[in-house]
């Protein structure tokens, strides 16, 4: 069983760039959540995929977007990037498609640093 | 308005010396609750499920429990690599279910 993967590692960009972010779920999952999670905190939740839909987002401006494909990876894109942009992101799939009380497993996660 | 409370911050153990963690929930209608362990610039690595109150599980060092309010990790004579953060995570019942974080333990056992 394939877990979940995350590429790139590590990416450093500047005041403005845009960013693609990009994950593959796990094995047989179909649902995928992203968030964002500063030093020092809890991950936030940035949006959820299933089946390709967008299926729930927390409170992220609409300069963070994303797509789900029909294999079930994913892409988090963010453009006009600012300082506070600088964070872990996380990506987590599970097989719920928003039925709830499903277990997520995460990805290792992207460091973004934005300069 | 925090749904999700974690306690202590931080916690330093001797190796062998057992403790609790506490990961308090405003949430009615849980769905969910949820212990993760995250090591230093890594992904959270999912360690139980819990669903309803009196519910109790166990996986080596490790026990979580739920009441209607509450959850325990408790670590039993832990060892220095159970040093890492431990997040607990509810899961929304607005409709949608993403997971709702605290802030996480950091857990520091010494040899």
């Amino acid at each position: 069983e394939t877990g979940v993967t995350q590429s790139p590692t590590h990416l450093i960009k500047t005041r403005g760039q845009q960013v693609t972010l990009r994950c593959s779920s796990q094995s047989g999952h179909n649902t995928v959540s992203w968030y964002q999670q500063a030093l020092g905190q809890g991950p936030q939740f940035i949006f959820q995929y299933y089946r390709e839909e967008e299926n729930g987002r927390g409170n992220f401006p609409p300069r963070f977007s994303g797509l789900q494909f029909p294999n079930y990876s994913s892409e988090l894109n963010v453009n006009a990037l600012e300082l506070d942009d600088s964070a872990l992101y996380l990506c987590a799939s599970s097989l719920d498609g928003g039925q709830g009380g499903d277990t997520q497993y995460f990805g290792p996660g992207t460091r973004l640093t934005v300069l | 308005e925090d749904q999700v409370t974690q306690s202590p911050e931080a916690l330093r153990l001797q190796e062998g010396e057992s403790s609790s963690l506490n990961c308090s929930y405003t949430v009615s209608g849980l769905r969910g609750l949820f212990w993760y362990r995250q090591d230093p610039g890594k992904g959270p690595e999912f360690l139980f499920t819990l669903y309803s109150a009196g519910e109790e599980k166990e996986k080596e060092r490790l026990k979580a429990t739920l009441t209607k309010k509450e959850s325990f990790l408790h670590i039993t004579a832990p060892k220095p690599e159970d040093s890492a953060t431990y997040l607990c995570a509810v899961q929304d019942p607005s409709g949608n279910t993403p997971l709702v974080f605290g802030k996480g333990t950091r857990l520091s056992v010494i040899a």
